[in-house]
């Protein structure tokens, strides 16, 4: 069965400190996806980013990056420079391949980033 | 923008009676999702589509059923509320790009729905 860990519950940081959200997964396919999702405090949930399971580059988008590690089933987010704005609940999520892409999501990262 | 939207995007409602939640998308996707978040559980997936007329179970899909009718409807119906089933309903639809390793879900902007 695939699960998603994410054991940090809640994080608090205050601006300009570098933040990792960490997200641990298990599935038996050798083919899968994995997401990150950002929740902010209006409620909608806005996509960050797709990473499938043959592409273990680490990715960068601005202030966003993520580590992709095979061996340790993780897949981790980190802001860099983090400001009041990345104060959201932050969500991992796998998908088995192709087909449905079913979602099956972690708990959630609740990140406060305080000024 | 995927053109996602839900109705009603509050709702309140009395234990035992049926309730009706509208996704609607306007860029026909194939697949459409419906999501639930409760505190503690992220969201967890209760039914999904793949076309018209074809749709299957999610991990909790007890007490739910769905219809698609049409490309850009699909339908979430409590056939009998219980206040169990007070959560917040996202709806997703699976963005094709023509290459499905590209693809991701996009949310619509979710139903809160109260069960009394």
């Amino acid at each position: 069965a695939q699960k998603v860990t994410q054991a940090q519950t809640e994080i608090s940081v205050v601006e300009k400190e570098d933040v990792t959200l960490d997200c641990v997964y298990e599935t038996r396919d050798t083919t899968y996806y994995l997401f990150w999702y950002k929740q902010p405090p209006s409620g909608e949930l806005v996509f960050l980013i797709r990473r499938n399971s043959f592409d273990e580059q680490n990715e960068i988008s601005g202030r966003y990056s993520w580590n992709f590690q095979k061996s340790t089933s993780s897949f981790n987010f980190t802001i860099t420079a983090s400001q009041v704005v990345d104060s959201a609940v932050y969500f991992c999520a796998l998908s088995e391949q192709g087909g449905s892409e079913k979602l099956v999501f972690g708990k959630g990262t609740k990140l406060t980033v305080n000024p | 923008d995927a053109g996602i939207t839900q109705s009603p995007r509050h709702k309140v409602t009395e234990t035992g009676t049926p309730v009706t939640l509208r996704c609607h998308q306007t860029e026909n996707h194939r697949y459409m999702y419906w999501y639930r978040q409760d505190p503690g559980h992220g969201l967890r997936l209760i039914h999904y589509s793949y076309g018209v007329k074809d749709t299957d179970k999610g991990e909790v899909s007890d007490g739910y059923s769905v219809s698609r009718s049409k490309t850009e409807d699909f339908l979430l119906t409590l056939e009998s509320a219980t206040s169990s089933q007070t959560s917040v309903y996202f709806c997703a639809i699976r963005g094709t790009s023509g290459n499905p390793s590209l693809d991701e879900q996009y949310f619509g902007p979710g139903t809160r729905l109260t069960v009394t």
